[in-house]
């Protein structure tokens, strides 16, 4: 079946470290690819996504992701994280035709000061 | 609107209730989409409506659930009889139109408790 796979459920970094958080994809196809972010109380905001093109796409807040059709990730990526940038972190693709986006079980980042 | 309106943000209601949740999606977005976001469970796809095609509701859990498009533009998300597991968070989205190449916009949801 297709789907998406994040294997981190909770992550902690310092920050002023860089982060990674992982997402690999399970289709026949190259899916589109999303990253969203969920703070406490809020609903989703799109960071990126990757479409075609340049595998390495550039988001909002300093996040980018890279597309890596061999090892069928898409894994999030910031140089130096802030404080703010706590929250849950869902990988997403666009399946079904284009009617479904199908996450990610999420990753929740914490921030340690 | 500037973005994805949800109404009520918060709903506290009785085991067997019905309850309605209300979506208004992005000025000019033809697609719209129902999530529900549980604890421990994610985000699962309840329904796509695309303009005037029948909409997909290959998600809708239970036949307790519906949901409607009116003009093409607001949507309303029924739970009848609610059941204590439909407690979660339900999250609409819209997109210009079907999905592939489009981004999707998620409201910022309606906190349900079945109590």
């Amino acid at each position: 079946a297709q789907s998406v796979t994040q294997p981190d459920i909770h992550i902690t970094v310092s920050e002023g470290a860089s982060l990674e958080l992982r997402c690999n994809y399970s289709y026949g196809a190259t899916p589109y690819l999303f990253w969203y972010v969920q703070s406490p109380g809020q609903g989703l905001q799109l960071l990126l996504k990757y479409f075609s093109g340049d595998t390495l796409v550039q988001g909002i807040k300093g996040f980018e992701a890279e597309f890596k059709r061999s090892q069928s990730s898409f894994n999030l990526r910031k140089p130096s994280v802030h404080w703010s940038d706590a929250a849950e972190y869902f990988c997403a693709a666009l399946t079904g035709g284009g009617n479904k986006l199908t996450f990610g079980t999420g990753t929740q980042l914490k921030v340690e000061l | 609107g500037a973005g994805v309106s949800q109404s009520p943000s918060n709903k506290v209601t009785e085991k067997g209730k019905d309850v309605e949740l209300r979506c208004d999606p992005i000025s000019g977005h033809t697609a719209l989409y129902w999530y529900r976001q549980s604890l421990g469970q994610g985000l699962e796809f309840l329904i796509y409506f695309q303009g005037n095609s029948a909409p997909d509701k290959s998600g809708l859990p239970s036949d307790r659930f519906s949901a409607e498009r009116t003009g093409g533009s607001v949507s309303t998300l029924t739970i009848q009889r609610t059941q204590q597991e439909d407690s979660a968070v339900y999250l609409c989205a819209s997109s210009v139109n079907r999905g592939r190449g489009n981004t999707i916009y998620f409201g910022e949801g309606s906190w349900l408790t079945v109590v």
